[in-house]
This record gives C-alpha cells, structure tokens and sequence, in this order.
C-alpha cells in the first residue's frame, strides 16, 4: 500500500465549477501537508500549504485537511480553463530523520474546459 | 528572491552514455537540496538528497549517483545510462532548519534511447 494515494483522473470540469481533488494517506505522523500544481511539461509549483488539521483559503483555493480521517482535500473555485494542469499533493512528518523528506501523490490531472 | 536553475532542458542520449544534469539555487545559503524524477503519469520518486557539502543521501538503489560541490549546486550523474533511466528530473529546494516546503525546478526531460 503507498503511503499517498491519489487518483490519478482525468477530472473534466465546465469552466466556473467547483474542482474538488482529493488525497488519502496512512501514516499518523504527516504533520505538514501541501497542494502542488504542475503543468505539462513544467516543475511543480507550490500552492498551498497547511500544518496540521484545518481549512487554509487563498483565493479561489482551499485547503482542508481531517487528520482523523487521514484525508487532505483541495477545492478551486469558480475554475478557469488556465486551471488545467496535475495537481500533486505531499506530505511530511518532519521528524529528525525525515526533515525535508516529503511523500507525494501521483497527482491528479484536471481539465478546465470553456 | 530565490531562484532555482536547471540544465539542459532536455537531453536525449543512447544507451551506455554517461549523464550529467545540473541544478543551482541563487538567493539562499546551505539549502536542504533535492533530486527527484518522474516517470510518465507517475508520482515524484526521490532519489537524493543532500543537507550540505559533500553529504549525499540515497534513497534508491539504481545507476544514479548525486554530489554537491557547492553550497548552491547539486549534479546528478551516471556512468552508463540505461532506457529506464528515462523520465523527467526534477532538483529541488528547501530552506535549512524547520522549514517546511519545497520549491522545484524547471525539470530536465531525459530521453535515453
């Protein structure tokens, strides 16, 4: 079992709905968790970013995390066909041993369509 | 600000041939620094990592091998290149201490034919 699962999509969405992606994960220690997004072709850029369990807002983007369910979400809102890429979420417990060593999804890849 | 560097973009090379990719970070001092690659439609897969000077981490065993000559530079290398060794690299940063996230590069798309 991976210790990050994600699904892999493609998720097709209208323009101006809600994306919802979503990460599950089975260690208890991830303390640090954060939402990647990736163009084609393109390194990773950071999106958001979130300690421990609650909601994060930045704009259109939220981010959730329920430590209890070990379950990380992102939501875009009102999404725009530049949305389109593959979202990657990761994770850390940034113990002694791990500091700086994250776990990531394989990314979900979303289509905005006009 | 920081800026993160990767060179070449894209490299194709046959079998057998050694590899050198580089990475650079500007506008930091003593980073944690970072090799990753990425298989098509597949997750990040760690290779190296590096908390200093001359300290390399191996994640996974392979042809691979890292060093970092200088602060703000880490290379990836191999002797002999096989047709896995294809895939998309990605170098990444992160600021020392408890510093919490990583920042990528632009990549490096290796095809080994």
């Amino acid at each position: 079992q991976k210790e990050v699962e994600q699904d892999p999509g493609p998720l097709s969405v209208p323009e101006g709905a809600i994306v919802s992606l979503n990460c599950t994960y089975s260690n208890s220690a991830f303390q640090y968790f954060m939402w990647y997004r990736q163009y084609s072709r393109k390194g990773p850029e950071l999106l958001m970013y979130t300690y421990s369990s609650g909601n994060k807002e930045d704009g259109r983007f939220t981010a959730q995390v329920d430590k209890s369910s070990k379950y990380i979400s992102l939501f875009i809102r009102d999404s725009q066909p530049s949305d389109s890429a593959t979202y990657l979420c990761a994770m850390s417990d940034m113990t002694t041993d791990s500091w700086g060593k994250f776990q990531f999804g394989a990314g979900t890849q979303v289509v905005v369509t006009p | 600000s920081q800026t993160i560097h990767q060179w070449p973009a894209t490299l194709v090379q046959p079998v057998g041939s050694p590899l050198s990719l580089e990475c650079t970070v500007e506008g930091t001092s003593n980073p944690n620094l970072y090799w990753y690659r990425q298989a098509a439609g597949r997750g990040l897969q760690l290779l190296f990592y590096s908390v200093g000077i001359g300290q390399i981490s191996s994640e996974v065993p392979q042809n691979l091998s890292a060093s970092r000559p200088q602060d703000r530079q880490f290379i990836l290398s191999s002797k002999k290149l096989l047709l896995s060794d294809s895939g998309f690299y990605l170098c990444a940063w992160r600021a020392g201490g408890r510093a919490e996230t990583q920042y990528f590069g632009p990549g490096t798309r290796l095809l080994v034919l």
